[in-house]
C-alpha cells in the first residue's frame, strides 16, 4: 500500500507570490489534515478536511486555504507569502473515525517551502 | 487550553544508556497521548499511544506510562541505540480532535 505522497518535495518562492501544496493520502483514507513545523514554532496544526468538506481548522489567518477532492487528494495554498512562511508542511491521512480520540496519524515526508 | 510540555534538546547519550524524555500535558478531559519520531529527512511516524489513565504504550523497546495524577507521559527506553538518534514529539488529542504537540526533543547517540 502506498504511503502519504506529498508533492513538491521542495519550492523556492519570493514575498508575494502565492503557492499550491498537494498531498495524496492513502488509499482508503478520507482525512487529511495538514502541519506548519518550523524551527521557532514547532507543529502547528492547519486544518483537517474530510469528505471534501473542512472538518477543523487551526489559528492562521485567512491567507492559508485548502480544499479537499472526491478522491480524498488535497491541497493546500498560501497566498500573498511572507518569509514567516517558510516552513516544512506536513499533511498526514487517516480514516477520520471519531469514534475515539486515538486514531492514528499516517504522515507524508512534507513540502519545504523558502519563501525568500 | 490544551498544551503539552516537553523537555529540550538535544539530549546526547551513549550507546546503550538509558533514556528518559520528559513530557507533561494540560488538557481538559481524557485525552489521548502520543509519540510521534521523525527521522531525518523523512516524515512524522508514530512510536506508541495510550488512551486512558495507566495505559502503556510500547513499541521498539520504547514504553509510556499514561499518568493522570501527574499529568505526564514520559518516554523511556532502556538501551538505546545509534538509529534511535531522531527527533521526538509528545502529542495529545482531545474532544475537539486537533493534535497538540509539543516542541520536539531531539535525540543525539553516539556509538
Amino acid at each position: 500500500k502506498a504511503g502519504v505522497t506529498q508533492t513538491p518535495r521542495y519550492l523556492i518562492k519570493t514575498r508575494g507570490q502565492q503557492v499550491t501544496l498537494s498531498c495524496s493520502p492513502i488509499s482508503g483514507h478520507r482525512s487529511v489534515s495538514w502541519y506548519q513545523q518550523t524551527p521557532g514554532q514547532g507543529l502547528q496544526f492547519l486544518f483537517e478536511y474530510f469528505s471534501e468538506t473542512q472538518r477543523n481548522k487551526g489559528n492562521f489567518p485567512g491567507r492559508f486555504s485548502g480544499r479537499q477532492f472526491s478522491n480524498s487528494r488535497s491541497e493546500m495554498n498560501v497566498s500573498t507569502l511572507e518569509l514567516g512562511d517558510s516552513a516544512l508542511y506536513l499533511c498526514a491521512s487517516s480514516l477520520g473515525d471519531r469514534s475515539s480520540t486515538n486514531e492514528k496519524l499516517f504522515f507524508g515526508s512534507g513540502t519545504q517551502l523558502s519563501v525568500l | 487550553g490544551n498544551s503539552v510540555t516537553q523537555m529540550e534538546g538535544p539530549v546526547t547519550l551513549s550507546e546503550e544508556a538509558f533514556l528518559t524524555i520528559n513530557c507533561t500535558y494540560t488538557a481538559t478531559g481524557y485525552p489521548s497521548l502520543f509519540w510521534y519520531v521523525q527521522y531525518p529527512g523523512e516524515g512524522l511516524q508514530l512510536l506508541l499511544k495510550a488512551t486512558k489513565a495507566d495505559d502503556k504504550g510500547s513499541n521498539k523497546g520504547f514504553e509510556a506510562t499514561y499518568r493522570k495524577e501527574t499529568t505526564s507521559f514520559h518516554l523511556e527506553k532502556g538501551s538505546v541505540q545509534v538509529s534511535d538518534s531522531a527527533v521526538y514529539f509528545c502529542a495529545l488529542r482531545g474532544s475537539n480532535y486537533q493534535l497538540i504537540w509539543g516542541a520536539g526533543t531531539k535525540l543525539i547517540i553516539k556509538p
